[in-house]
């Protein structure tokens, strides 16, 4: 079981936004803006798409943002895309001893 | 730009030791602001953070398999290297290795990723 809460699928049309969220606690979502989003094609590594909440690296599409709301991260994606279809993967600095956490991945799949 | 490289057996038999190599190519490991750390996916499961070196040699690792890991750096070569012994079946997984901002905490360069198969 991963220490940070996702859905396991969500789906959408090409054209239209959807949003993955990422629950966790006080001691790593909640406390700390250190989450961070990963996009994952199959058999490939993960892609840092989102870091600090809502900051996107260079070379990163602006379809994809960050937020946070309490112990709850978001991923939103607007415009899908065909090439959006992936496994998207939230992650935090916790406080606990395992410092990073990941959560349990969310299949998109673009209809 | 800066490009991260595992290297070591695809299969390793159980109650031996797991060991990977990672070689950063493009940027130095003793440019410091980064963790050098190691990640796996079991098939088809979501990721797994096992731990982390800084290039002064400080090491952090995932409570979980603390007892059973190793991670090295080797700033002359310019490669961090992970051993994971006592292994078993349980171990098999993709192992990648990842570029942490010590500031942002993100991992924003992976390795391609290696497969690790435990059996006998």
């Amino acid at each position: 079981q991963s220490a940070l809460t996702q859905p396991a699928s969500v789906s959408g049309s090409p054209g239209q936004s959807i949003t993955i969220s990422c629950t966790g606690t006080s001691s790593d979502v909640g406390g700390y803006n250190y989450v961070s989003w990963y996009q994952q094609h199959p058999g490939k590594a993960p892609k840092l798409m989102i870091y600090e909440v809502s900051n996107r690296p260079s070379g990163v599409s602006n379809r994809f943002s960050g937020s946070k709301s309490g112990n709850t991260a978001s991923l939103t994606i607007s415009g899908l895309q065909a090439e959006d279809e992936a496994d998207y993967y939230c992650s935090s600095y916790t406080s606990s001893s395992t410092q990073w956490v990941f959560g349990g991945g969310t299949k998109l799949t673009v209809l | 730009q800066v490009q991260l490289q595992e290297s070591g057996p695809g299969l390793v038999k159980p109650s031996q030791t797991l060991s990977l190599t990672c070689t950063v190519s493009g940027g130095s490991i003793s440019s410091g602001g980064y963790y050098w750390s190691w990640i796996r996916q079991h098939p088809g499961k979501g990721l797994e953070w096992i731990g982390y070196i800084y290039y002064s040699g400080s090491t952090y690792y995932n409570p979980s398999l603390k007892s059973r890991v190793t991670i090295s750096v080797d700033t002359s070569k310019n490669q961090f290297s992970l051993k994971l012994s006592s292994v078993t079946a349980a171990d098999t997984a993709v192992y990648y290795c990842a570029r942490a901002g010590k500031l942002s905490g993100a991992f924003d360069i992976w390795g391609q990723g290696t497969m690790v198969t435990v059996s006998s």
